[in-house]
């Protein structure tokens, strides 16, 4: 069984600091898809980043940073120089290769950015 | 690209009655997916339509609910005599193939 877990529930950072959202999956598939995901308070969903399992590389794109490390099973997000306007539930997913879009999602973190 | 609509927005109603909600996703995905999100957790899957075909459904899914993809464009889900347990926020999203899922701003159900 799938299974995604997202140990900090929420967590609390002043304007410009660099903060780090963690994630742990489990599954038993070679071939897997993990997902970030951002809710902010409107409660739409937005999508952030997919990644296949055979690509361990770093991804960077603006403020925004992932970590993906097969041999601790984490795709760990990081967010530079957070701002007011990243605060929000951050979700990492995961899919296997056969489910598509039928993500397993870890229960979020909710990050507050305060001024 | 008008996003993926969800209707209503809100949703009170009685237990016991039936419920129905209705997803209009972005117009040329063919795919459509039904998630419930309850208060502090993230989203489950429930169901995914392909065009107007019902392709999985998640054990979640019990008897009483039935969704319908009539000629793959709109969706809607029905939940028959409800609980309290379906208090929920019920999450559509649409993608094209396995494109990242574009998801609508979800309708919320109490249960009363």
């Amino acid at each position: 069984a799938q299974k995604v877990t997202q140990a900090q529930t929420e967590i609390s950072v002043v304007e410009k600091e660099d903060v780090t959202l963690d994630c742990v999956y489990e599954t038993r598939d070679t071939t897997y898809y993990l997902f970030w995901y951002k809710q902010p308070p409107s409660g739409e969903l937005v999508f952030l980043i997919r990644r296949n399992s055979f690509d361990e590389q770093n991804e960077i794109s603006g403020r925004y940073s992932w970590n993906f490390q097969k041999s601790t099973s984490s795709f760990n997000f990081t967010i530079t120089a957070s701002q007011v306007v990243d605060s929000a539930v951050y979700f990492c997913a995961l899919s296997d290769n056969n489910a598509g879009n039928m993500l397993t999602f870890g229960g979020g973190t909710r990050l507050m950015v305060k001024p | 690209d008008t996003g993926v609509s969800q209707d209503p927005r809100h949703k009170i109603t009685k237990r016991g009655q039936n419920v129905t909600f209705r997803c209009d996703p972005i117009s040329e995905h063919n795919r459509l997916y039904w998630y419930r999100q309850t208060l502090g957790q993230g989203p489950e899957f429930l169901t995914y339509f392909q065009n107007e075909a019902q392709l999985e459904k998640s054990r979640l899914l019990s008897d009483r609910f039935s969704a319908e993809r009539p000629k793959g464009s709109f969706s809607t889900l029905e939940i028959q005599r409800t609980e309290q347990g379906d208090s929920a926020m019920y999450l559509c999203a649409s993608s094209l193939s396995f494109s990242p899922l574009h998801f609508g701003n979800g309708t919320r159900l109490t249960v009363t």
